[in-house]
């Protein structure tokens, strides 16, 4: 079990250019969720999967945003035409609903940054 | 939507002392409440969690309560230490495998 991985680490672009980041969870765990985190604040929620399937959406998270799990494992999230506010820490995180009442484990995040 | 409310923001004791972190919700579909340690420029590492059919769980020097009826929790961090310095996340959830929404975190500082 080598844990939720997330790459890129860091990930500098400039405004209005498009970024992906990818997120491996822990092998057999069939939910994957994706959190935002400014600096200063706690994470907030943006998105979950269950395998393959995505379960909900935050309200909060615009059209430029977007995110699969196309096979239940790996999941990327899109970020289109990115703006200033969309600096953050990405984190991802994945649990198994199969292993009993089991807390979310979390990767380490990607740091975005946007010039 | 859920609505996590967390005090203080920031919380200095001297070390050996005890710290305690106070949080509210309003959602009483909420029954998962985990604690989360975040050191500077680190993940999220889950240290304590407590669900709705326990009013309290102790590990080691860390202690959690909850109080379903008035929707609040607390941590308690006893004899602290120079490493239990980080920012300290309260956070609520339906399971422990729904969506978590985290509260706005506690700076704690232990001066040695």
């Amino acid at each position: 079990d080598t844990g939720v991985s997330q790459d890129p680490r860091h990930k500098i672009t400039k405004r209005g250019q498009n970024v992906t980041f990818r997120c491996d969870p822990i092998s057999e765990h069939n939910r994957l969720y994706w959190y935002r985190q400014t600096l200063g604040q706690g994470p907030e929620f943006l998105t979950y999967f269950q395998n393959e399937a995505q379960l909900e959406k935050s309200r909060l998270l615009s059209d430029r945003f977007s995110a699969e799990r196309p096979k239940g494992s790996f999941s990327t999230l899109e970020i289109q035409r990115t703006e200033q506010g969309d600096s953050a820490m990405y984190l991802c995180a994945s649990s198994s609903t199969a292993s009993g009442d089991q807390p979310q484990h979390f990767g380490d995040g990607t740091r975005l940054s946007i010039l | 939507g859920e609505n996590v409310e967390q005090h203080p923001s920031t919380l200095s004791v001297q070390e050996g002392d005890s710290a305690v972190i106070k949080c509210t919700y309003s959602d009483s579909a909420s029954n998962y409440f985990p604690w989360y340690k975040q050191e500077l420029g680190k993940r999220p590492q889950l240290i304590i969690d407590i669900r709705s059919n326990v009013g309290e769980k102790k590990d080691q020097r860390i202690a959690v309560t909850l109080n379903k009826t008035a929707k609040h929790f607390s941590l308690h961090i006893t004899e602290t230490q120079p490493e239990d310095s980080a920012v300290y996340f309260c956070a609520v959830a339906e399971t422990s495998y729904d969506k978590v929404i985290f509260g706005p975190g506690t700076s704690l500082s232990v001066i040695p």
